[in-house]
């Protein structure tokens, strides 16, 4: 198995208050991943980040922010939670080839075990 | 845009009988394809993918699928499917170059004894 590791795997907070969620590898895999998972509607992209210090947004950005200081940590945090970011949080890693700053091949990704998130 | 539309929610199955999981994807560029497999309470797995060459692809548990590009579909296949087989399957799409990918809603087997 792929060594992906999330933190903390359960948490119950308020609305408002701030939550981290931390995501560690020690695969060396250059992109990493944080999807929610909702009930019919699959996995949906939050973040992800292509290098350290280098992240892009995906579909559902809107109250999330990420950061990447080290290849092996990504952290996804949401400033002040709301009720509807109750949600399954999940990691994943992927590695690509890039040849001349482009992606010539890309890889199948790699799934921590979740964090369940709760917002009361 | 990238999008993927798995085509059933929901699919029970008796034990032993043949299972085919529906997924269509629209995409104007390459592709590479993915089903992934989530048992509960844990994260995805790849079953298998699809990045170039023949168009059957065979991976793990008996599963196999077909890139079909004039139709943009890669359908999931197992000829006889076991109890343990009941699991939630994702398709994914990834634009070629583009570093990430789509997941459809998923579709949940169900094999009944």
């Amino acid at each position: 198995d792929a060594g992906i590791t999330q933190s903390p795997r359960h948490k119950v907070t308020e609305t408002g208050t701030p939550v981290t969620l931390r995501c560690h590898q020690t695969e060396n895999h250059r992109y990493m991943y944080w999807y929610r998972q909702d009930p019919g509607h699959g996995l949906r992209l939050i973040h992800y980040s292509y290098g350290v210090k280098d992240t892009d947004k995906g579909e559902v950005s809107d109250g999330y922010s990420v950061s990447r200081s080290k290849t092996e940590d990504f952290l996804l945090t949401l400033e002040s939670a709301t009720s509807s970011q109750t949600s399954v949080y999940f990691c994943a890693i992927s590695e690509s080839t890039v040849t001349s700053g482009r992606i010539s091949s890309y890889n199948e990704q790699f799934f921590g075990p979740g964090t369940r998130l709760t917002v009361l | 845009a990238q999008s993927v539309t798995q085509l059933d929610s929901q699919v029970p199955v008796f034990e032993e009988a043949p299972v085919e999981l529906r997924c269509n994807y629209s995409s104007s560029v390459s592709v590479y394809l993915f089903w992934y497999v989530q048992y509960p309470n844990q994260g995805l797995q790849l079953l298998l993918k699809y990045l170039s060459g023949s168009t059957l692809v065979k991976g793990i548990n008996g599963f196999e699928a077909e890139f079909n590009k004039s139709q943009t579909s890669f359908h999931l296949r197992k000829p006889s499917v076991h109890i343990s087989d009941t699991a939630e399957y994702f398709c994914a799409v990834s634009e070629a170059n583009a570093g990430k990918s789509t997941f459809g809603d998923g579709t949940t087997l169900t094999v009944k004894p």
